[in-house]
């Protein structure tokens, strides 16, 4: 069975300073990895995936992701906070053939002027 | 590209009725579309998966005979919720399933309000 664990459901950066979410999954086989941005009464937007090419993966927005699997770890970072980047992420993993999402809890994102 | 679209955006109904939402892959063919039901400050609640020409499969928990669901084409999948009351009020997300980029693509959401 497969399993997200996003550590901090709050995250609170300055403008201008590095964004880092944390994403760990667990997967019995390999996974592909997806982080998802959600803005205030909107559906999701895909940020950026992994599906077993590139372990460093860049997305839209100057967000970026690396794959560590000896860590099962999935983490989402951006150099250089914005204002708009204040919103909801959400990591997914789904297994090779299986096209069913599991979501961890999610992480709301506050950006501070 | 992988547009998907949901109408309604928001809607009000009365207690008992039945309210019908729509989720459109708009530039690509989905054999497989996914509801979610999302409650305030939480994450996504897969409600069930939509298989084109076939019965979907819904999660443990969730009524089939509430939540009916159709897919009728590669591109169109519709939720009905049946005789509604104000607990299924709710923020209804649908994904569609591109099969090439083996990605899930989200609508915009529908906010069902009901009195």
């Amino acid at each position: 069975a497969q399993s997200v664990t996003q550590l901090g459901s709050h995250v609170s950066v300055s403008e201008g300073a590095l964004v880092l979410l944390r994403c760990n999954y667990s997967s019995s086989v390999p996974p592909y990895l997806f982080w998802y941005v959600q803005y205030p009464n909107q559906g999701l937007q895909l940020l950026l995936k992994y599906t077993s090419a590139a372990t460093l993966v860049k997305g839209i927005n100057g967000f970026e992701a690396e794959f560590k699997k000896s860590e099962t770890s999935f983490h989402l970072t951006k150099p250089s906070a914005h204002m708009s980047d204040a919103a909801e992420y959400f990591c997914a993993v789904s297994d090779f053939g299986n096209e069913k999402l599991t979501f961890g809890t999610g992480t709301r994102l506050t950006i501070i002027p | 590209g992988a547009v998907v679209s949901q109408h309604p955006s928001w809607v009000i109904c009365k207690s008992g009725t039945s309210v019908k939402i729509e989720c459109r892959s708009l530039d690509f063919q989905a054999t497989t579309m996914f509801w979610y039901r999302q409650f305030p400050k939480q994450s996504l609640m897969l409600m069930a998966t939509s298989n084109e020409g076939s019965k979907a499969t819904y999660e443990q928990g969730v009524e089939k005979d509430k939540f009916l669901i159709n897919h009728a084409s590669l591109t169109l999948s519709t939720l009905t919720v049946t005789s509604a009351h104000p607990e299924d009020s709710s923020f209804y997300i649908c994904s569609a399933h591109e099969t090439s980029q083996e990605t899930q693509y989200f609508g915009p959401g529908t906010r069902l309000l009901v009195l």
